[in-house]
Formats: C-alpha cells, sequence, structure tokens
C-alpha cells in the first residue's frame, strides 16, 4: 500500500522560506507512470494546486505561485520535496503531498501538516 | 489559466439524489479529464470520480460522473443519499501545464 508523509517546521517566520518534504513507502518514486505534487488548503478554504514534478525533474508550477515555489525529487531517499520564499500569513495552510497519475488524478494523499506563518 | 467553478453548498435529504456541477471558465471541458475528490472534516481528499466518469474500487455505484458539452461543465451525482455522503467536493481539472480545482462545494444531507 502506497503511503505519503508530509515533514517540516509548523511554525515559520514571515518573509522566511517554507521548506516541506514527503516521504513516500510501498512504492518507487522513480515510476515514469507518475507525478509527484503538493497542493494546500488554507484553513475553512478550498485546495489550491502548488505544483508537480515528475522523476526526471520536470516542474509543473501554479503560475501565480511560481516565482517563489522551488520543488526537487530526491530519488535515493524516495522523496520529494517543497521551497515556498517570501512567505506571509496568506501561506498558511495544510500542505498535502499526492502520487498524480499521468492522467492527472490525484490518487494517494499524505495526510497533511499544517503550517503557520506567524512571527 | 482557466477557472472550475462549482456551487457553494448543496442540501438534500437521505435517499434523494443530488448533483453538483463544476463549469470551465475557458477551454472545453472534454479536453482534458474531470476528477472529483471527497473530503470529510479532518481528512485528506480522496478520489470519487476520475477521468470524467470512473470510479475508484470502494467508491459505490451511487456515484457518478459526466460531461455536459453544451454547457462546458462536469457534474457528480450522488444517489440514494446517506448521512455518510456529507463532506466538501471538489472537482480538478488540468491544461498543459496547471492543474486546477474548483472552489468547492459542500454537501449537507438532512
Amino acid at each position: 500500500q502506497l503511503q505519503l508523509q508530509e515533514s517540516g517546521p509548523g511554525l515559520v517566520k514571515p518573509s522566511e522560506t517554507l521548506s516541506l518534504t514527503c516521504t513516500v513507502s510501498g512504492g518507487s518514486i522513480s515510476s515514469s507512470s507518475y507525478y509527484w505534487g503538493w497542493i494546500r488548503q488554507p484553513p475553512g478554504k478550498g485546495l489550491e494546486w502548488i505544483g508537480s514534478i515528475y522523476y526526471s525533474g520536470s516542474t509543473y508550477y501554479n503560475p501565480s505561485l511560481k516565482s517563489r515555489v522551488t520543488k526537487s525529487v530526491d530519488t535515493s531517499k524516495n522523496q520529494f520535496s517543497l521551497k515556498l520564499s517570501s512567505v506571509t500569513a496568506a501561506d498558511t495552510a495544510v500542505y498535502y503531498c499526492a502520487r498524480e497519475l499521468r492522467t492527472h488524478n490525484f490518487d494517494y494523499w499524505g495526510q497533511g501538516t499544517l503550517v503557520t506563518v506567524s512571527s | 489559466n482557466f477557472m472550475l467553478t462549482q456551487p457553494h453548498s448543496v442540501s438534500e435529504s437521505p435517499g434523494k439524489t443530488v448533483t453538483i456541477s463544476c463549469t470551465r471558465s475557458s477551454g472545453s471541458i472534454a479536453s482534458n479529464y474531470v476528477q472529483w475528490y471527497q473530503q470529510r472534516p479532518g481528512s485528506s481528499p480522496t478520489t470519487v470520480i476520475y477521468e470524467d466518469n470512473q470510479r475508484p474500487s470502494g467508491v459505490p455505484d451511487r456515484f457518478s460522473g459526466s460531461i455536459d458539452n453544451s454547457s462546458n461543465s462536469a457534474s457528480l451525482t450522488i444517489s440514494g443519499l446517506k448521512t455518510e455522503d456529507e463532506a466538501d467536493y471538489y472537482c480538478q481539472s488540468y491544461d498543459y501545464r496547471n492543474r486546477v480545482f474548483g472552489g468547492g462545494t459542500q454537501l449537507t444531507v438532512l
């Protein structure tokens, strides 16, 4: 059974960089059949796609966040990561990592991790 | 970039049928698959419909999806409503480089 687990600080100061890692178990991140995505959900609001990365390193970002987002993949650790720079209170959200099929269905999700931006 | 617009909330009684719409602002709804996710409070989203009208294993056949080219929209229909269906539902689609979620619909079964 595939499992994804987000990890990273739960509190980030304004203007700093938010860094999260997603560890994948029960399957290989190197498969050519999948992308690996990040989605966030501000408290009480809807889902927002942040970006997706292919095992080869090709990246796809939400245009509204593109200038602040960096994604990477570490196949040796079966992990992929997200960095979001210059954060503000508007970036406070539950951040999910998910597996994305080639048909762009997010079929497996992590449990999510709440990141609060506050001084 | 395109948007997916959903009604903010819908409500219906147990045993009835409800339909949630998802309208694409630009580009053809039929050009790219639409997925539907269910999210219960405190939980991660799960797929209830993928590729417009396909149900993952374990999702009851009370859930169905469709596409309407004339209104450029997708729909999620839940028949025989149960109280356990009460949740938020999100549609999602994509284009060449972007993935887009609808704003979500809160379903109340009362």
